[in-house]
């Protein structure tokens, strides 16, 4: 079975410059879910979503960071003007009500 | 407040020894807890959960942890270590009681296995 899958795996990009992460959840799933890891401060629950609706994103940082599902099978992050310190590995991960999350592999993003 | 305090950032071990990883919680509800571990540029995997029940739990791998509710632990085991259970392990307990939905996770700890 596929599980959660993201894109891209690396960015690199300068600062200033939006950047979008996609995640397609594992088919089935009703809840998404977007994590931040970095080394300083771990890994940094964002934003969820259940049946496409936000339902928390009191971990998003600031207003540069938004978040979307338009659809059961197709989820964005975008950061928009990219900084220096928004580098970090971002992961998605997705469940079903009432049963552990799956990972995707996450986007690796570096911003210059 | 929930949080989770894990012991020790680097473990090292050798093949075939014991694997201990240690994990403290803090819930003022009863808790869900998790192990879940990360592999180079991969994602976290599910090792085993704890949510009600028996308080001793088994996961893949062979790895089980023991909720003690009195001692607020939840610390990861294996008896015998394999070469390829080298990786990072992340201890999580889920926020505002009951559900897989928020969790926060441990700083984690990177597990060397040595030949």
């Amino acid at each position: 079975d596929a599980g959660v899958i993201q894109s891209p795996r690396h960015e690199v990009t300068e600062m200033g410059q939006e950047v979008t992460l996609r995640c397609k959840p594992i088919s089935g799933h009703d809840y998404l879910f977007w994590y931040r890891q970095t080394m300083m401060r771990g890994l940094e629950l964002l934003i969820y979503f259940n049946n496409n609706v936000p339902i928390d994103d009191s971990g998003m940082p600031e207003d540069r960071f938004s978040a979307k599902m338009p659809n059961a099978s197709f989820s964005t992050l975008k950061i928009q003007p990219s900084e220096p310190r928004d580098s970090a590995v971002y992961f998605c991960a997705s469940s079903v009500s009432n049963q552990p999350q799956h990972f995707g592999d996450g986007t690796r993003l570096s911003i210059l | 407040a929930q949080s989770v305090t894990q012991l020790g950032s680097h473990v090292s071990v050798s093949e075939g020894a014991l694997v201990l990883l240690r994990c403290n919680y803090s819930s003022s509800v009863p808790p869900y807890l998790f192990w879940y571990v990360q592999y180079p540029n991969q994602g976290l995997q599910l090792l085993l959960k704890y949510t009600t029940g028996a308080t001793l739990v088994k996961g893949i791998n062979g790895f089980e942890a023991e909720f003690k509710k009195s001692e607020t632990s939840f610390h990861l085991t294996k008896p015998s270590a394999h070469m390829s259970d080298a990786a990072e392990y992340f201890c999580a307990v889920n926020i505002g009681g009951g559900g897989y939905n928020k969790l926060i996770f441990g700083a984690g700890t990177r597990l060397a296995v040595h030949p």
